[in-house]
């Protein structure tokens, strides 16, 4: 089976600071890794993965994730944040042998300040 | 055009009643997926299918009855409604059950209010 750990429920983080928002996971088998981003009141959106090569993924509004398989984790950077960032972010994981069942984490909520 | 869509949006009811929400999607997907996101934020499968097959049923009260009557449609019933059921249910759909996962696509949810 596999788990997600987000070490850190909350983030504040004032306008155009770096935010960082760790994840950890646990798994027997290679996994995909995702974060997806759920702005208030709205459904989830992908924001961005990992499915193998370059362990550096970019998306196209700044953010990034670098996957550490040695460490276990899938930490999400931005290094200027603005207001609209303000949003709860999941980090997720999935593997073949499991379905690709995606399993979450419980989610970062970051508040961006001005 | 709504990739995966959700019917209700708001849904409002008392204890014991029972309910359903529906969801379609239009991606061509052959997997779709029940998610329930509690007060907390907390995001939990309940179901999934593909292609019509059950293939993830996790442990959820048998008051939850999925049906899906064709691989484009997951609809989600619940019967006797409980406070604890409040919460909101998301569908989603993906196309990958083997192989490599892009990702899934979620609809944009339905809040279950019980009182």
């Amino acid at each position: 089976a596999q788990s997600v750990t987000q070490l850190d429920s909350q983030v504040p983080v004032f306008e155009e600071a770096p935010v960082e928002l760790r994840c950890n996971y646990s798994s027997s088998v290679s996994v995909y890794l995702f974060w997806y981003v759920q702005y208030p009141n709205q459904g989830l959106q992908l924001l961005l993965k990992y499915l193998s090569g370059s362990t550096l993924v970019k998306s196209i509004n700044g953010f990034e994730a670098e996957f550490n398989k040695s460490q276990t984790s899938f930490h999400l950077r931005k290094p200027s944040v603005h207001i609209s960032d303000t949003a709860e972010y999941f980090c997720a994981v999935s593997a073949v042998a499991a379905g690709n069942k995606l399993t979450f984490g419980g989610g970062t909520r970051v508040l961006v300040k001005p | 055009d709504t990739a995966v869509s959700q019917t209700p949006k708001y849904l409002v009811t008392q204890m014991g009643n029972d309910k359903s929400i529906k969801c379609e999607q239009n991606l061509g997907h052959d997997t779709m997926y029940w998610y329930k996101q509690d007060s907390k934020k907390f995001l939990k499968i309940m179901f999934s299918y593909n292609n019509k097959e059950l293939i993830i049923n996790e442990t959820v009260p048998n008051r939850f009855s999925p049906k899906s009557p064709d691989k484009a449609h997951l609809n989600l019933h619940i019967n006797s409604l409980e406070l604890g059921d409040s919460a909101v249910y998301f569908c989603a759909s993906s196309q990958a059950l083997t192989g490599m996962n892009y990702g899934y696509t979620f609809g944009s949810g339905t809040r279950l209010t019980v009182v």
